[in-house]
């Protein structure tokens, strides 16, 4: 069974940093293609980032409103996926989930982990 | 620009069926999409994925109660049987080159 268990939310204060993690279990974490997802409080999911197995040379990718402040990063030993978010706004309060598939498509999907921006 | 469309609300009655559309944005209609569902409070959870020709792969555990098929730029997410639980956020996602893309989501109401 794949599982996936995001950590690390929390209140941060404007401009703030944090780390979130997602241990995986049940896949081979090494060849999978592993991205995050959020959701703002009553708003719809937003695909943030992906970053692809080193095979296929550990490519990752941010959307736009990310891009230059949070690093997707992952330690495959650990099968463990990494998300370090910086200069956080409130824009970015949301639930954080991690998810995986073995097509471009989401089959698997963590629990979430909640990151509330906020003075 | 890779855009999905969703009505943001739909209704049926207990027992009854209803189908939920996602569309495809100009260019795109030829992609594949998944349908992913999410009760109330609850994380989202894979249902299937739908290909232009209308041919559907199911997550696991989903019950034949659903269904999927595809016309043209549109992809549809059919449920018979309606159950109280099936009251759900139901969300299309697509993916291409460096990029996925969720559509804005359809509140199911059971009535």
């Amino acid at each position: 069974e794949v599982q996936l268990v995001e950590s690390g939310g929390g209140l941060v204060k404007p401009g703030g940093s944090l780390r979130l993690s997602c241990a995986a279990s049940g896949i081979t974490f090494s060849n999978a293609w592993m991205s995050w997802v959020r959701q703002a409080p009553g708003k719809g999911l937003e695909w943030i980032g992906r970053i692809k197995r080193k095979t296929d040379v550990g490519t990752i990718e941010y959307a736009a409103p990310v891009k230059g402040r949070f690093t997707i990063s992952r330690d495959d030993p650990k099968n463990t996926l990494y998300l370090h978010m910086t200069s956080l706004n409130s824009d970015d309060t949301a639930v954080y989930y991690c998810c995986t598939g073995y097509s471009g498509a989401f089959e698997f999907w963590g629990l979430g982990t909640m990151v509330t921006v906020s003075s | 620009q890779l855009v999905l469309t969703q009505s943001p609300s739909a209704s049926a009655s207990l027992g009854a069926s209803v189908k939920l559309t996602c569309t495809l944005g100009s260019g795109h209609s030829s992609y594949a999409i998944a349908w992913h569902q999410q009760q109330p409070e609850k994380g989202p959870r894979y249902l299937m994925t739908i290909n232009s020709d209308g041919s559907h792969s199911k997550g696991d555990g989903i019950p034949d109660r659903f269904s999927g098929s595809s016309s043209g730029a549109e992809r549809y997410l059919s449920i018979s049987s309606l159950q109280s639980e099936d009251e759900a956020d139901y969300y299309c996602q697509t993916w291409g080159t460096g990029i996925h893309e969720f559509g804005g989501g359809t509140k199911l109401i059971v009535l």
